[in-house]
């Protein structure tokens, strides 16, 4: 079954804009991932957040986590067209014997307009 | 730095016949993964190897998936016999970290898109 439901499950806009992607989940997490995969290619990893930690930056993106909430968000400041993809967020689930096994959601379909 | 590798990238088949996929982790890297990714959906994890130990295996439909990992690096997935609804990409990731309940990243290989007709 699918832990992390994203949200939209498209989204289309112009080059230079924002995009805000969203992901909940149902159960405690040891930490949270972002995962982009371009058409015809495999999954890049993009940022991990802990439990732990409310925000995260690397270059163009942020993310952030809220775990009362089991929620978590991407932002994409500045898009380019190159960042048209599909985003998933990926959940570590908390306790038992995880041992790295990441539950992913249906994911996001990102289109950037040049 | 080599990626991980996979082959075939693409094949065909007809159902109830076999398949077998190849996959080649990031040396040195103690955790392989294999996941079916069914278009529109996203990858679901098939079974997880730690070195040559299977780690997690639940969600692999045993009757007709099987799965190895020699020597803790290589590993081959096997389809037999296939159906329609095995369909999919199936992607092998590997991840450096061992046991000890904490997730590594995860590198992705560019996955075999199987089409069974």
């Amino acid at each position: 079954s699918q832990q992390g439901e994203e949200d939209p499950q498209a989204l289309s806009i112009q080059e230079g804009e924002n995009a805000t992607m969203n992901c909940s989940y149902k159960t405690s997490i040891n930490n949270l991932q972002w995962y982009r995969q371009n058409s015809g290619r495999g999954l890049v990893h993009l940022i991990l957040i802990r439990s732990n930690e409310r925000e995260k930056h690397s270059g163009r993106l942020r993310v952030t986590l809220d775990t009362s909430k089991k929620s978590s968000s991407l932002l994409i400041t500045a898009s380019r067209a190159a960042d048209t993809a599909s985003y998933f967020c990926a959940t570590d689930g908390a306790g038992g014997t995880s041992y790295g096994k990441l539950t992913f959601g249906q994911g996001t379909i990102l289109t950037v307009h040049p | 730095e080599a990626g991980v590798a996979q082959s075939p990238r693409y094949k065909i088949i007809e159902k109830r016949q076999s398949v077998a996929f190849w996959c080649n982790p990031i040396s040195g890297h103690a955790t392989l993964y294999w996941y079916q990714q069914i278009l529109g959906q996203g990858p679901k994890l098939l079974i997880q190897f730690q070195n040559n130990g299977v780690v997690d295996d639940s969600q692999l439909p045993k009757d007709r998936f099987s799965a190895e990992r020699l020597k803790g690096v290589d590993s081959t997935l096997k389809i037999q016999p296939a159906k329609l609804e095995d369909s999919a990409v199936y992607l092998c990731a590997s991840s450096p970290g061992g046991a000890g309940g904490y997730t590594d990243t995860q590198y992705f290989g560019p996955g075999t898109r199987l089409t069974v007709l």
